[in-house]
Parts: structure tokens; sequence; C-alpha cells
């Protein structure tokens, strides 16, 4: 069974800071995707990655693959209360995708 | 529209009735999948469409859950009996092309009195 570990799993913070997430897995995946997901609404693709350490930048976020595929993190300069959600890390291995329980990230203005 | 959407947004009901939940993926995404979100886990994988077949039902939770996918568009999931222990957040999404980036609907909100 493939799993992921998020970390925090909740994390609250003033605006301005910087913060990171963890997506730990003991598995390789073939691709590495982040979601974030708003009250009442389904998680929203921000960015999937695919080559082991590879960057991806998105605005004020930047995520990265691990050089073994088998961990990511995402990192939010700036932050601001828009960032405000669930971010969500899966683990895409054939046609499915494990899911990490997520981190609750609140951004206080 | 553009998007995957799912009906109804909420149900109620109560202990023992069947309930059903329809998804209408993006036109021309070939998998569909069902998860289901309780609060404070993860998204729990229900079940994995590739046109109208499903080769992976390995996550419905026990044999009053079922699910079927007509024309390759439309899917319905069916619980018979429901318990409150069903309550939860009922996602659908559907992708394209290898590397599975899926797109989710808003979900149907589950209350089982």
């Amino acid at each position: 069974t493939q799993l992921l570990e998020q970390s925090p799993q909740f994390l609250s913070i003033q605006e301005g800071e910087n913060l990171t997430v963890y997506c730990n897995s003991s598995s390789v995946f073939s691709s590495l995707q982040w979601y974030r997901q708003e009250p009442g609404e389904g998680p929203v693709l921000l960015v999937t990655v695919v080559t082991g350490g590879e960057v991806k930048k998105l605005k004020r976020l930047t995520f990265q693959f691990g050089d073994a595929r088998k961990d990511s993190s995402l990192h939010i300069t700036a932050a601001q209360p828009g960032d405000t959600g669930l971010y969500l890390c899966a683990g895409g291995s054939n046609y499915k995708l494990t899911f990490g329980k997520g981190t609750l990230l609140t951004v206080n203005p | 529209g553009a998007g995957v959407s799912q009906s109804p947004s909420n149900k109620v009901t109560e202990k023992g009735k069947d309930v059903e939940l329809r998804c209408d993926p993006i036109s021309g995404h070939t998998a569909l999948y069902w998860y289901r979100q309780s609060l404070g886990q993860g998204l729990e994988f229900l079940i994995y469409f590739q046109g109208n077949s499903a080769p992976d039902k390995s996550g419905l939770p026990s044999d009053r859950f079922s699910a079927e996918r007509t024309g390759g568009s439309v899917s319905t999931l069916t619980i018979q009996r429901t318990q409150q222990e069903d309550s939860a957040v009922y996602l659908c999404a559907s992708s394209v092309g290898t590397i599975n980036e899926q797109f989710f609907g808003p979900g149907t909100r589950l209350t089982v009195l």
C-alpha cells in the first residue's frame, strides 16, 4: 500500500511570512501533483511534477519533486490571505492517485 | 460547462434509504474516479472507470455501494440502505492522458440522519 504523509497537518501564519509544506513517502511515484481545496469545493490542481529533482514555480509558489521521486515540497513566499486553504499532495502510479491527508493553511491578515 | 459537475450538491437522507449521486465529467475525459472525503481524512479512493468499464472497484467500502457509467460520460454512485457512517463529501474527478491530472467536481455532501 502506497502512503503519502504530509506535514505539518495545520499551519497558521501571518500575512507576509514564508512557509514550506512537505509530502513524503517510501514509495516511488511516476508523478506528484499538488492540489488546493477551499471549503465547499473540490480540489483544484496547482501543478504536476514528473521528473526527479524538478522544480516548478507558480507566482509565489515553488514546487519541488525529490530526486528519488518519493517526496515533494511546496514553498510559499510572502503568503497572502488568499492562499488560505487545504493543500493536498497526490502521488501518481499508473491510473491511480494516492492522496496525503493535507495541510490546512490559514494566513491571517 | 467546461468543468466536472455533480448533483445534488447536498443530500440529507434518513438511515436505511437509498441515494444516487451523479457526476458529469469533462467532455472527452475517458477516466472517471469517485472519492470520499470525511472530516479530517484525506481523499479515499472508491472506484475508477475507463470508458464504461470499472477495472478497479477496490475502494468501495461494502456491497451497499455500487457505481455505473454510461456512454463513456455520466456516472452514478448508488448507496443502498444508507448508514450514518456514510455521511461524507463524495467527490468525482475525470482525467485523460498518461500523467493522470485529475479535475474535480464540487462534490456532493451527504448527511445520513
